[in-house]
This record gives structure tokens, C-alpha cells and sequence, in this order.
């Protein structure tokens, strides 16, 4: 079975500095890894997603995220946070039973 | 193209009760999974449906049950409810079942069991 480990809870940015999600993952096989992210009281929306192409992986709103297969990682990065970008971010892995893991989530704040 | 929806978008109910979520996948898109999240658990898989047939299923108790209609619309329904059950029901939509494909969340219901 699959696990996904995101090692902040909260993740606090000011307004134009780069912003650091982590992400830890453990799978059987080679996974398929997502990040998506929430804003409050709305559903989730896909911001990028790997499956075993390209390692750096580019997605929306200029969020990109890196695969390392010896780290076991798939961290989040965007070079320049935005006000908007305020919100909480999940990362994802779907295993060789294609369910989906969540990770528990990171909460990012961002300040003026 | 249309979203995921998702009706109702909040519900109150009380112990005991029984409640049916409804939800419409992206046209074309013939799998539907669903989930619940609340704060302390976070987010769990409840199950998937493809062709009308369930296709995997997560660890929760009998009460909760869906099915899959043929034009590939969800329903997810919980028996007997506790006060446990309060949480937003996501429903996520994608084109098949299975593989690397990217899955699709609807805004969610929020139910509240009182």
C-alpha cells in the first residue's frame, strides 16, 4: 500500500518569496504523484501531476515540482508567492490498487 | 465543458437519518470516486465506480453505499447516520478507472448531522 508523508502543517510566505511544500511518498511500484490544492470551501483542483515522464514537472499559476525517486520526494515549489495562493495543498499518490493517499495537508499563508 | 457538481451543496440531518449526495461527472468521464473530509482524518477514499460497477472500495463501515447510473451520474448514500458522518463529500470525476489518469473534484457537499 501506498503513503504520503507532508512534512509541514503550515507554511507561512511573504508576498513575493518563493514558496516550499514537502512531500514524502512510499509506494510498491512507481507511482503516479499529484498535487492539488483547496481554497476555503471550494473542491480540490489539480495543480500538476507526474507519471513517470519528465521529473520536474511544470503545472498552474507557475507551481512546479521536482521527482526524486532515491528521496522517495516530490516536492512543491513556486519561485514568487502570491496573495491568491493563500490556501491549503494536498499531495497525492495513486499506487499499483489506484486509490488515491493523501497526504494531510499544508497550509499556506501569505503575507503582505 | 462543465465541471463536477454536486447536489445538495449543504445538508442538516439529524442521528439516525438516512441521506442520498448526488453527483454528475465531466461529460465523457466515466469513472466517479468519492471521499470525505473532515478535520481530524482528513481525506479518505470512500470508493470508485466505472460502468456502473464498483470498482474499489475504502475501509468504511456498510452504511456507506453508492451506485453508479448508465450515464455515469453517482450516488452516494449513508444509512443510519452518526454524528461521526459530519464532513464535506467530495466527488471526483476522470475518463476511465485506474492508470495515471488525473481525477476531477466537484465543490462538495457539506453535511451536518446533529
Amino acid at each position: 500500500a501506498q503513503s504520503v508523508t507532508q512534512l509541514d502543517s503550515h507554511v507561512s510566505v511573504s508576498e513575493g518569496t518563493p514558496v516550499l511544500l514537502r512531500c514524502n511518498y512510499s509506494s510498491s511500484y512507481s507511482p503516479s504523484l499529484f498535487w492539488y490544492v483547496q481554497h476555503p470551501n471550494k473542491g480540490l483542483q489539480l495543480l500538476l501531476k507526474y507519471t513517470s515522464a519528465a521529473t520536474l514537472v511544470k503545472g498552474i499559476n507557475g507551481f512546479e515540482a521536482e521527482f526524486k525517486k532515491s528521496e522517495t520526494s516530490f516536492h512543491l515549489t513556486k519561485p514568487s508567492a502570491h496573495m491568491s495562493d493563500a490556501a491549503e495543498y494536498f499531495c497525492v499518490v495513486k499506487g499499483d490498487d489506484y486509490k488515491l493517499s493523501f497526504g494531510a495537508g499544508t497550509t499556506v499563508t501569505v503575507r503582505a | 465543458k462543465a465541471g463536477v457538481t454536486q447536489t445538495p451543496r449543504y445538508l442538516i440531518k439529524t442521528r439516525g437519518q438516512q441521506v442520498t449526495l448526488s453527483c454528475s461527472p465531466i461529460s465523457g468521464h466515466r469513472s466517479v470516486s468519492w471521499y470525505q473530509q473532515t478535520p481530524g482524518q482528513g481525506l479518505q477514499f470512500l470508493f470508485e465506480y466505472f460502468s456502473e460497477t464498483q470498482r474499489n472500495k475504502g475501509n468504511f463501515p456498510g452504511r456507506f453505499s453508492g451506485r453508479q447510473f448508465s450515464n455515469s451520474r453517482s450516488e452516494m448514500n449513508v444509512s443510519t447516520l452518526e454524528l461521526g458522518d459530519s464532513a464535506l463529500y467530495l466527488c471526483a470525476s476522470s475518463l476511465v478507472a485506474g492508470g495515471p489518469n488525473e481525477q476531477f473534484f466537484g465543490p462538495g457537499t457539506r453535511l451536518t448531522v446533529l
